[in-house]
């Protein structure tokens, strides 16, 4: 089946820094969502992206589909942005079935 | 508009027991979805629901896992008997139609003693 990986598996910054965190997927996809989950567990919709680029105020994401990667960019990161960030996707193959990644754990430092 | 509500929150039971979580998705969402949170990993789908048909269930274990989404709205998931791997967070998720932008609750929280 499809593979998701993500990079870097733990990241921490000093509260300011930006970071720019990777989704690679093994095969085509029909959609891909980027989602943030809080340190209380609350999984939270970043960005539906399956393809070009979108923003929102501090946080901006690019699919590459014909690539088969997407990329999540945090600027001026705040001490709320810890928490694990996934992204999921939904192959090509007939189903809709959402496969997520293995996660990029974030901390940020005050 | 009111998002995915689950409950409860919080369950702690012993091996071998029942237990049942309950989700109420967004209004007018078709697609429903329960995954399993194992801590450290991602979530893994469980069972996709299309109204009140199954989508896909290939990942529930059968055995001892049960969903039903009667009515096509609120949906229970069911595990009996309880193991001690089954201890995990359980979500829920909802999403207008099929591939679209999913929408989650805040998860039910289990520990199998």
């Amino acid at each position: 089946g499809i593979q998701v990986e993500q990079s870097p598996p733990d990241l921490i910054l000093q509260e300011g820094a930006n970071s720019t965190l990777r989704c690679n997927f093994s095969d085509s996809v029909n959609n891909l969502q980027w989602f943030h989950q809080n340190p209380w567990g609350q999984l939270i919709n970043l960005f539906y992206i399956p393809s070009g680029t979108k923003q929102n105020g501090r946080l901006s994401a690019t699919t590459v589909a014909t690539e088969r990667y997407s990329l999540l960019y945090i600027s001026s990161s705040q001490t709320t942005d810890s928490g694990v960030y996934f992204c999921a996707i939904i192959g090509t193959s007939g189903t809709y079935k959402y496969i997520f990644g293995t996660g990029t754990r974030l901390k940020v430092l005050a | 508009e009111a998002g995915v509500a689950q409950s409860p929150r919080y369950k702690i039971i012993e091996k071998r027991q029942s237990v049942a979580f309950w989700c109420n998705p967004i209004s007018g969402h078709a697609t429903l979805y329960w995954y399993q949170q194992i801590l450290g990993q991602g979530p893994k789908l469980l069972i996709q629901f299309q109204n009140n048909g199954v989508v896909d269930d290939s990942q529930l274990p059968k055995d001892r896992f049960s969903a039903e989404r009667l009515k096509g709205v609120d949906s229970t998931l069911k595990i009996q008997p309880a193991k001690l791997e089954d201890s995990a967070v359980y979500l829920c998720a909802s999403s207008p139609r099929q591939g679209t932008t999913q929408y989650f609750g805040p998860g039910t929280r289990l520990l199998v003693l």
